[in-house]
């Protein structure tokens, strides 16, 4: 049974310090997204990768986020330096191309 | 831009009661419309979908209609469960593009 896997799921830190969310997707999807899900605001594109590339990341904040995919097994969400309003629900899905969008459980964040 | 509507909840049944929950989109072009489970504690689910005006996704008991002259998506089930307690996103994605855009979501709790 072919899943998304996240690491860590709870990450509980202090405003300041770095945080890094992995992601693996389902192994032979080339293409994956990160979301941000919070109450106030709701599910949330942050950025996308296609075949390893980023093709859209205009809902990420420059200055303290960055996205990457080291390979086509991992991709890495950094936040640095992590603030208060950081604290949400972090999404990683993946899919073959435009196809359906497999969630990952999430990482919930909670930065003190 | 492109927009997604959807009742506010929590929506409160009893089991084998019919459910409805509405979504309406503001889109350029011909959408495709999604719907999406989550349940407490995992990542989204995929529980149907449409890609042309009047084609009707199905999916476990639940149905919606992708309506055009409306511009809705309605999600219906005609004898809920307790199962299907947990929260339901509407989501839509541009013609020609990756994105999903997202509802709020809409909460749902059922009773025996």
């Amino acid at each position: 049974d072919a899943r998304v896997t996240q690491t860590p799921r709870h990450k509980v830190t202090e405003m300041g310090q770095e945080v890094t969310m992995r992601c693996q997707p389902i192994l032979g999807h080339n293409t994956v997204f990160w979301y941000r899900q919070t109450m106030m605001q709701g599910l949330e594109l942050l950025a996308y990768f296609r075949n390893r590339a980023p093709l859209d990341d205009s809902g990420m904040p420059k200055d303290r986020f960055s996205a990457e995919m080291p390979d086509a097994t991992l991709a890495t969400l950094k936040i640095q330096p992590s603030e208060p309003r950081d604290s949400a629900v972090y999404f990683c899905a993946s899919a073959l191309d435009r196809a359906e969008q497999y969630f990952g459980p999430g990482t919930r964040l909670t930065v003190t | 831009g492109n927009s997604v509507t959807q009742m506010e909840g929590p929506v409160t049944l009893s089991e084998e009661a019919f459910l409805t929950i509405n979504c309406t989109y503001t889109a350029t072009g011909y959408p495709s419309l999604f719907w999406y489970v989550q349940y407490p504690g995992e990542g989204l689910q995929l529980l149907l979908k449409a890609t042309k005006a009047d084609d009707k996704g199905s999916n476990k008991g639940f149905e919606a209609t992708y309506r055009k002259e409306t511009t809705s998506f309605h999600l219906e089930k005609g004898s809920v469960q307790v199962s299907d307690s947990a929260v339901y996103f509407c989501a839509l994605s541009g013609y020609n593009t990756d994105k999903l855009i997202f509802g709020t979501g809409t909460r749902l709790q059922v009773f025996p």
